[in-house]
């Protein structure tokens, strides 16, 4: 089926571990995001993607590596994960540029003990 | 910088009744003002948009009032439902700027 998908969908792992949280899309949308929720802090924006090989931070990338290599995936690597890193991480999409819709994936929940 | 500021945080409603949720923006650029609303366990989905040049949108039960002087955005759902229990955003963005969203406003429709 087309549309924006995420994995693993639940993860839990210890601090320093590398965790790595991926995204992939099937309408070859230009723009990809990732987001993290947090309770009382809405959707903050960590990295995005304007397009293949480009990437830029977003509000809070600290942390966060991200790559993009083919247009349909943007993996999301925490290289040594810690507690507040624990989160529910979105994925993103969108064909143009800043303005319509995003299409988001239905999230990454991951734990760091 | 929290360039969005929703509230309330969360709002309860009887069905039937009229929730209101709003946001204010600081960034005047911004031209684009869409509403996002999630149910547990999903990703968030568009709902409803509005650009400043008009003061209302409505699609359906719910309507997005617009003070461009103000820079203040509210979202109304007429007729709420149960089904409507969910959390909703707001957002802005421009053409020059990423969208910014909103803290999030759980809302509970009771029976």
């Amino acid at each position: 089926d087309a549309g924006i998908t995420q994995s693993p969908r639940y993860k839990i792992t210890e601090t320093g571990r590398q965790v790595t949280l991926m995204c992939h899309q099937t309408w070859s949308h230009s723009y990809m995001f990732w987001y993290r929720q947090d309770l009382g802090h809405g959707l903050r924006l960590i990295y995005y993607s304007a397009a293949a090989d480009i990437t830029d931070k977003g509000e809070v990338p600290d942390g966060y590596v991200v790559s993009r290599s083919k247009t349909e995936n943007f993996p999301l690597t925490l290289e040594s994960a810690t507690r507040s890193q624990t989160s529910v991480y979105f994925c993103a999409s969108r064909p143009g540029s800043n303005t319509g819709e995003l299409f988001f994936g239905e999230g990454s929940r991951l734990t760091v003990l | 910088q929290q360039q969005v500021k929703q509230s309330p945080q969360s709002l309860i409603v009887q069905k039937g009744g009229i929730p209101i949720i709003n946001c204010a923006y600081e960034n005047t650029a911004f031209d684009y003002f869409p509403w996002y609303q999630q149910f547990p366990g999903k990703g968030p989905a568009l709902l409803i948009a509005i650009r400043p040049d008009v003061s209302e949108k409505k699609e359906g039960r719910f309507t997005i009032s617009f003070n461009k002087s103000a820079k203040q955005f509210s979202l109304h759902i007429m007729d709420s439902q149960p089904g409507d229990s969910a959390t909703y955003f707001c957002a802005a963005s421009s053409s020059a700027s990423k969208i910014i969203f909103g803290s999030g406003t759980r809302l509970s429709i009771r029976p």
